[in-house]
């Protein structure tokens, strides 16, 4: 049983650029978060998706986008790259109304230059 | 504002020995806490979780505590393995209102274990 899947590992972007992060949720799970962690910091939240559409939002700029898939998965977009978005972004699967059985992903580290 | 205080932000320790983590939080109302494992360049792994009525949790060497009244909670790692060099991060879920942004994330305990 696969769980949470991040692609890519690993990205280098300049700054002003445009990325897209994929995820594709636990088998079974219809809900996916995606969070924000700076080196040495906790994750932050940044929104969350379930029946392809945004449910909640985190405080972040509207540079920060998303979308949902019949299939579960999902995109994390953010476009005109700041170096400050340099971190790991995490993407976390559960079952909407079980609370916060998360499972997370390994992850992308995303380097801004 | 919710607020999860985690300390120290880094320990280093030598194998074999114990260690304990602590957690604050102003979260209110209080649902449940959670404690991650995060390897580097991973995501976060739970280890365990109490609501406000449990006072503490295991899990094989890892022993979590909660006091509810002071809005304190710990973990504890025994014997520890090298395996154990990763961040721990304590995680606090608020209830009432949206369930995702009442989850509050502490900014993790650094362990580093020593041979």
């Amino acid at each position: 049983d696969a769980g949470v899947t991040q692609s890519p590992t690993h990205l280098i972007k300049t700054r002003g650029q445009q990325v897209t992060l994929r995820c594709s949720p636990k088998s079974g799970h219809d809900t996916v978060s995606w969070y924000q962690q700076a080196l040495g910091q906790g994750p932050q939240f940044i929104f969350q998706y379930y029946e392809e559409e945004e449910r909640q939002r985190g405080n972040f700029p509207d540079r920060f986008s998303g979308h949902q898939y019949p299939n579960y998965s999902s995109e994390l977009n953010v476009n005109a790259l700041l170096l400050g978005d340099s971190a790991l972004y995490l993407c976390a699967s559960s079952i909407l109304g079980t609370g916060d059985g998360y499972t997370f992903g390994s992850g992308t580290r995303l380097t801004v230059v | 504002k919710n607020q999860v205080e985690q300390s120290p932000q880094s320990l280093i320790i030598l194998e074999g020995k114990n260690c304990t983590l602590q957690c604050n939080y102003t979260v209110s109302p209080f649902s449940n806490l959670r404690w991650y494992k995060q390897d580097t360049g991973r995501g976060p792994v739970s280890l365990t979780i109490m609501t406000f009525s449990e006072n503490t949790k295991s899990n094989g060497r890892y022993t979590a505590t909660l006091d509810a009244d002071t809005k304190q909670s710990s973990l504890h790692i025994t014997a520890s393995q090298l395996s154990d060099s990763a961040s721990y991060i304590c995680v606090v879920r608020g209830t009432g209102g949206s369930s995702a942004s009442k989850i509050i994330f502490g900014s993790g305990t650094r362990l580093s274990i020593r041979p």
